[in-house]
């Protein structure tokens, strides 16, 4: 079945730092993939995303491209914050809606 | 709009007991979902509706788990004879038919003790 495989955590990272989180999936066909964080506490927002290949999603700096040839959709921020301390999510979409989400990658960013 | 509506925010139960959750939707949304997520995971599909059919469930949902949707508007997901396994975040999310907008609530907390 279809899966997301995501950059082992935790990261930890200080302030205006360069982020990359990777991500590679498993799909048949061609899925909408997407970034969602989770501050703590908090539900899932979704952070950006991208419904076909060589698109760039971006968001609050962030920014993802589809990449088709990879299966890939890695998230990058050119100078991160405090503020984006959080857990980031993986996933893809495709067929009856269904998301499937990577496992999570915990980022801590110090002042 | 106030977005997905999820209660009670958390729940500790003693392992047997029933447990019930409730998740409204955003109004206009006609697809309702629920995911479960354990610690250090992420979410993982349970089931979903839509309008008051439910059209997919994971293996994941044991006999023990039944949904509804009564009224196409919110929906309940309830666990008989609860077992510590079944600690997690249940999360629901709604969208609309092509599945734009497909938003998250803040998502149940429960604790099997």
């Amino acid at each position: 079945g279809d899966s997301v495989t995501q950059m082992e955590g935790p990261v930890t990272l200080s302030e205006e730092a360069c982020l990359t989180i990777n991500c590679t999936y498993t799909a048949t066909g061609y899925p909408s993939l997407f970034w969602y964080v989770q501050y703590p506490g908090e539900g899932l927002q979704l952070l950006l995303k991208a419904t076909k290949a060589d698109d760039k999603g971006s968001n609050k700096g962030f920014e993802a491209t589809y990449r088709k040839e990879t299966t890939s959709f890695h998230l990058e921020k050119g100078s991160v914050q405090v503020s984006d301390s959080a857990v980031y999510f993986c996933a893809l979409i495709q067929g009856a809606q269904k998301l499937v989400f990577g496992q999570g990658t915990r980022l801590t960013i110090n002042p | 709009d106030t977005g997905v509506s999820q209660d009670p925010r958390h729940k500790i139960t003693k392992r047997g007991q029933n447990v019930t959750f409730r998740c409204d939707p955003i109004s206009e949304h006609n697809r309702l979902y629920w995911y479960r997520q354990t610690l250090g995971q992420g979410p993982e599909f349970l089931t979903y509706f839509q309008n008051e059919a439910q059209l997919e469930k994971s293996r994941l949902l044991s006999d023990r788990f039944s949904a509804e949707r009564p009224k196409g508007s919110f929906s309940t997901l309830e666990i008989q004879r609860t077992e510590q396994g079944d600690s997690a975040m249940y999360l629901c999310a709604s969208s609309d038919r092509q599945g734009t907008g497909y938003t998250f609530g803040s998502g149940t907390r429960l604790t099997v003790v």
